[in-house]
């Protein structure tokens, strides 16, 4: 079974700057997550989606980021405009439903300088 | 809002030592997870715990989950240099069953 891919790997930008990320979950995941973990904090969740609904954005800063799963499958975290303290780990993860184990991807390491 | 405490933050072994992480809820929890991520990885998931006063083994890892449903434990008996990384505990309650992931253990073991 494949695993949650994500792109990209790595990616700095200068502040101001925008930036997307792309997840693509394991086939049959209804629930999708987006995490930020900064360096040495455990991940903190931005935006959860069942299929192609959002079911929590509650941490999201919304003036800035935005995600969209389109057709329940792949999603998309966008930053725009990136700030300093954006640099951190975004991790996508995905499970079979809410509450169940969740799979993380690789993670997109961001450095805004 | 929900919070999620672990202790210790960090904790340096000796390899064949064993090694217990505690996590804390303010809050009843309707579930708790454990994840490890290794220096440079992702975290992996490594049980779920439902019930009261549940304990779960796994080779050398036991888990448990209080029963007051408010706390849980990670303990490692006899470490070895391949359990080296950041254990988390994540719980979650409430409407949404978010997962709150704790503030992490990372753990060092010297062989």
């Amino acid at each position: 079974e494949a695993g949650v891919a994500q792109s990209p790997r790595y990616k700095i930008i200068e502040k101001r700057q925008s930036v997307a990320f792309w997840c693509n979950p394991i086939s049959g995941h209804a629930t999708l997550y987006w995490y930020q973990q900064i360096l040495g904090q455990g991940p903190k969740l931005l935006i959860q989606f069942q299929n192609n609904g959002v079911v929590d954005d509650s941490q999201l800063p919304k003036d800035r980021f935005s995600a969209e799963r389109l057709k329940g499958v792949d999603s998309t975290l966008k930053i725009q405009p990136a700030k300093l303290e954006d640099s951190a780990v975004y991790l996508c993860a995905t499970s079979v439903r809410v509450a169940n184990e969740q799979y993380f991807g690789p993670g997109t390491r961001l450095t805004v300088t | 809002g929900q919070q999620v405490m672990q202790i210790p933050q960090y904790q340096h072994v000796q390899e064949g030592e064993d090694f217990t992480t505690y996590c804390n809820s303010s809050t009843t929890l309707s579930n708790i997870q454990w994840y490890k991520q290794r220096p440079g990885g992702h975290p992996v998931f490594l049980i779920q715990l439902v019930k009261s006063g549940e304990v779960k083994k796994q080779k050398r890892l036991t888990f448990q989950f209080g029963e007051a449903k408010k706390n849980s434990s990670l303990h490692i008996t006899a470490t070895q240099t391949t359990d080296v990384g950041t254990y988390f505990c994540a719980a979650s309650g409430g409407a949404t069953n978010k997962l709150i992931f704790g503030t992490g253990t990372l753990l060092a073991v010297q062989p």
